[in-house]
């Protein structure tokens, strides 16, 4: 079955250094999405990308990139890691579905993330 | 820029009860709905899709209904069970395919 994969699931790093979650996807889909979940915030959008060699920012990009170089995977990279990116991030995507006429996002498990 | 609020925060009911989830939006420019289902320590479990030219969908004993001119959306959860317990969150979809989610609400059946 087709699926949304995330790695590592738990991580705890130090302040600094560079971290890389892995979003690994075998739906095929075009669209692949980013997003971290707080207390009292919700679900945000960090980056997105609607197909190799495309990224987009969303709502709270800063200190994060992304890179897309084939239609599986799309890594998100913390460039030095800060306490306030402590947090859980989501890895999502998306294709048009031609028999319901929509988009439907399909989500991953998620990557607990502590930066001490 | 758009925002989705959800009341109450949180919900508890005794088992059995039928149950209203109430989700309102701030721009009706919106493309579908999503109503999802989120347990503790686990990923988003996608309950109902709803889009934009459409009032409402079933699933099992759930209903969502969409007014997009006044902005709300309401899920109907019928005959609650204990394993109903979750957070339920909504989001909205734009022309870009970006979801815009509600904070939740989190509910508990008392058996």
């Amino acid at each position: 079955d087709a699926e949304i994969t995330q790695s590592p699931r738990h991580k705890i790093t130090e302040t600094g250094r560079q971290v890389t979650l892995a979003c690994h996807q075998t739906w095929n889909h075009n669209n692949m999405f980013w997003y971290r979940q707080d207390l009292g915030h919700g679900l945000r959008l960090i980056h997105y990308s609607y197909g190799v060699q495309d990224t987009n920012k969303g709502e709270v990009s800063d200190g994060y990139s992304v890179s897309r170089s084939n239609t599986e995977d799309l890594p998100l990279t913390l460039e030095s890691a800060a306490s306030s990116q402590t947090s859980v991030y989501f890895c999502a995507s998306s294709d048009f579905a031609g028999t319901s006429g929509t988009y439907e996002q399909y989500f991953g498990p998620g990557t607990r993330l502590t930066v001490t | 820029k758009q925002e989705v609020t959800q009341i109450p925060a949180a919900l508890s009911v005794p088992e059995g009860e039928n149950l209203v989830l109430n989700c309102s939006f701030t721009d009706s420019a919106i493309y579908n709905l999503q109503w999802f289902r989120q347990d503790p320590g686990k990923g988003l479990t996608s309950l109902l899709l709803i889009q934009s030219s459409q009032r409402e969908q079933t699933s099992g004993r759930l209903n969502a209904s969409l007014d997009k001119s006044s902005g709300r959306s309401t899920l109907y959860i019928a005959a609650s069970q204990p394993g109903d317990s979750a957070t339920y969150l909504c989001a909205v979809v734009d022309g870009n395919e970006k979801l815009t989610f509600g904070t939740g609400t989190r509910l508990t059946i008392i058996p």
